[in-house]
């Protein structure tokens, strides 16, 4: 069984300031990780994902997440905080099935 | 870009009724998955389909919920008799592959059960 953890459903910052958004995880295979993005009154949209290799990876935007297996976390963040950043992201697991297990979403809001 | 397709974009339906959500996967893609996420609530899982024929599917999936892919191009989700509790965005997505591969998903439908 596999489950996703996200803590803090709303976060705020200022543009230009660093962002933290946190996931961890639970499975019992070996996890592929992603993060989802959703703007309003829209579908969702990969940022990047793990599957094996380099634990920190880059995706879309400036974002980037590292696996930490030891903590069983896949942390996303992005350096600099821009106002077209404010949206709800999704942090996810998958494993052997094709199945995506969702975290229940954290809102940023990015703020001037 | 290729992109998925869902149709209709909002479905208000009374009570009872059947509905059908639409779906156009990505042209070379073989898994087909449905998701909906209830208002405020996280993104659930609901069913997968690969060879034309379920892969796999959640509890929240019952004999109320099937789907079909009656062409070579549509992915359909069919709610046979609609309660309020169904009230929700179905989102379609599909992948080339499972597991490791990106889910590329639709822009959803809101279904409104009144």
């Amino acid at each position: 069984a596999q489950s996703v953890t996200q803590l803090g459903s709303h976060v705020s910052v200022s543009e230009g300031a660093l962002v933290l958004l946190r996931c961890n995880y639970s499975s019992s295979v070996p996890p592929y990780l992603f993060w989802y993005v959703q703007y309003p009154n829209q579908g969702l949209q990969l940022l990047l994902k793990y599957t094996t290799g380099a634990t920190l990876v880059k995706g879309i935007n400036g974002f980037e997440a590292e696996f930490k297996k030891s903590e069983t976390s896949f942390h996303l963040t992005k350096p600099s905080a821009h106002m077209s950043d404010a949206a709800e992201y999704f942090c996810a697991v998958s494993g052997t099935a094709s199945k995506l297990t969702f975290g229940t979403g954290t809102r940023l809001q990015v703020t001037l | 870009e290729p992109e998925v397709t869902q149709t209709p974009s909002h479905q208000v339906t009374q009570m009872g009724q059947e509905v059908i959500l639409r779906c156009v996967p990505i042209s070379n893609h073989l898994y087909f998955y449905w998701y909906r996420q209830i208002l405020g609530q996280k993104v659930e899982f609901l069913v997968s389909f690969y060879n034309n024929e379920i892969s796999e599917k959640s509890e929240i999936f019952d004999d109320q919920f099937s789907v079909e892919r009656p062409d070579g191009s549509n992915f359909t989700l069919k709610i046979r008799s609609t309660k309020l509790e169904d009230s929700a965005m179905y989102f379609c997505a599909s992948s080339e592959d499972r597991g490791d591969t990106e889910a590329f998903f639709g822009q959803g439908t809101r279904l409104t059960v009144v």
